[in-house]
């Protein structure tokens, strides 16, 4: 099946700071999302990208299909953006083992 | 937005006893739903995928007899952990997909579901 591959699988930021996180798969998608969870556990729908790129406020996304990976940004990073952050490729959602970000006040 | 629902949040049960877990799509119908399972500080490992009026199908690995999926309606599916044990003690998190144009298919993920066996 196909394999996702997050990095870096830690990050600690200072508050205010930028950051980009990737996420590699190995076969071409159909589909592909980047999801943040909260430390209660809760999923929530960042990007719908399986191609191109999107910018929502602070955080934008870009992938790049043909050399099968995708990058998350995220400007003037705050506590609250602290969590695991996920991308899934596919319509079955095949999940990268995530990267946790820790931001610092 | 789209809002998926689970119920219950949290269960503790004795080992032995079968535990239920409901997950809704509240606000549209969903052509499919997904069972996945999450070990502390882990991914999202993926159980099963289930269509509405048809048998789900399950990962390799994944016992269909221990893990039952009923899915209903287009706005139901069901996880029931049979015969629960300590192993089986984990956080449980559905999600529904739905079409959403230029989106495309489009999953919506319920809040999760923190099992523990005694």
């Amino acid at each position: 099946g196909i394999q996702v591959e997050q990095s870096p699988p830690d990050l600690i930021l200072q508050e205010g700071a930028n950051s980009t996180l990737r996420c590699n798969f190995s076969d071409s998608v159909n589909n592909l999302q980047w999801f943040h969870q909260n430390p209660w556990g809760q999923l929530i729908n960042l990007f719908y990208i399986p191609s191109g790129t999107k910018q929502n406020g602070r955080l934008s996304a870009t992938t790049v299909a043909t050399e099968r990976y995708s990058l998350l940004y995220i400007s003037s990073s705050q506590t609250t953006d602290s969590g695991v952050y996920f991308c899934a490729v596919n319509n079955d959602m095949r999940f990268g083992a995530g990267t946790r970000l820790t931001v610092k006040p | 937005g789209a809002v998926v629902s689970q119920h219950p949040s949290r269960v503790i049960c004795k080992s032995g006893t079968s535990v239920k877990i409901e997950c809704r799509s509240l606000d549209f119908q969903a052509t499919t739903m997904f069972w996945y399972r999450q070990f502390p500080k882990k991914s999202l490992m993926l159980m099963a995928t289930s269509n509405e009026g048809s048998k789900a199908t399950y990962e390799q690995g994944v016992e269909k007899d221990k893990f039952l999926i009923n899915h209903a309606s287009l706005t139901l599916s069901t996880l029931t952990v049979t015969s629960a044990h300590p192993e089986d003690s984990s956080f449980y998190i559905c999600s529904a997909q739905t079409w959403e144009g230029l989106l495309g298919d489009t999953q919506y993920f319920g809040p999760g579901t923190r099992l523990t066996v005694l």
